[in-house]
């Protein structure tokens, strides 16, 4: 069964300190993960793309990393702000067919002062 | 900003009702995908529209229903709402290439209200 898990569910942190968020799929063959920044209410907006041949990328202070072979990808967010309050959702895609995005359970982070 | 719009972006309706949501795909994306999301769970795929045909549709009943128009927007029309209906509606705007998908843009999303 395709599958998309993340932990934590929940997490709070201190502003500008780190954190690292987790995604383990089944999901086969993929085409993409993907990790999605969602505010509560809107549209996820994505953070990083990456293929079953890539093994990092960043986009600012989110570096995202993948493990084709252990079906796991991790997202890290460095010196957290305010505004990284959000939950974060990793999504895992077939290259084809309509219904193509699997979405993970999301991790809500709450960043405090 | 993904390029991909959606309105109205709040909406309260009462139960029996019908409402027209709408999505703006992003230029030159051909494919838009719709998906309901109740409050604190995951996005779930209503269905796809590909070149103004319906490409594929998920577990939703026929009340749910489509348009994609000749510029690749599209509708989702809900007749008979039901207060489960009330959601966050969002719309995915792709470019499918010989059914190969590429990266999928998320509109705001549209807060239907059913009361």
């Amino acid at each position: 069964k395709n599958q998309v898990e993340q932990s934590p569910q929940s997490l709070i942190i201190l502003e500008g300190k780190n954190c690292t968020l987790q995604c383990n799929y089944t999901v086969s063959p993929f085409s993409n993960l993907r990790w999605y920044k969602q505010d509560t209410g809107r549209g996820p907006v994505s953070l990083t793309i990456m293929t079953f041949s890539e093994n990092t990328k960043s986009n600012g202070r989110y570096t995202a990393t993948l493990d084709a072979d252990t079906k796991q990808s991790s997202l890290h967010i460095t010196a957290s702000q305010l505004s990284d309050s959000a939950s974060y959702i990793c999504v895992v895609s077939f290259q084809t067919g309509a219904n193509n995005l699997f979405f993970g359970t999301g991790t809500r982070l709450t960043v405090i002062p | 900003e993904t390029g991909v719009t959606q309105s109205p972006t709040h909406l309260i309706k009462t139960r029996g009702q019908q409402v027209t949501l709408r999505c703006s795909s992003q230029s030159g994306h051909n494919t838009v995908s719709w998906y309901q999301q109740a409050l604190g769970q995951g996005p779930q795929f209503i269905f796809q529209y590909y070149r103004e045909e319906e490409n594929g549709r998920g577990n939703f009943p026929p009340r749910f229903s489509g348009l994609q128009f000749p510029n690749y927007s599209s509708e989702l029309n809900v007749n008979a709402l039901e207060l489960d209906d009330s959601a966050l509606y969002l719309c995915a705007s792709s470019l499918k290439i010989d059914f190969l998908n590429t990266e999928a843009f998320f509109g705001q999303g549209t807060r239907l209200t059913v009361v």
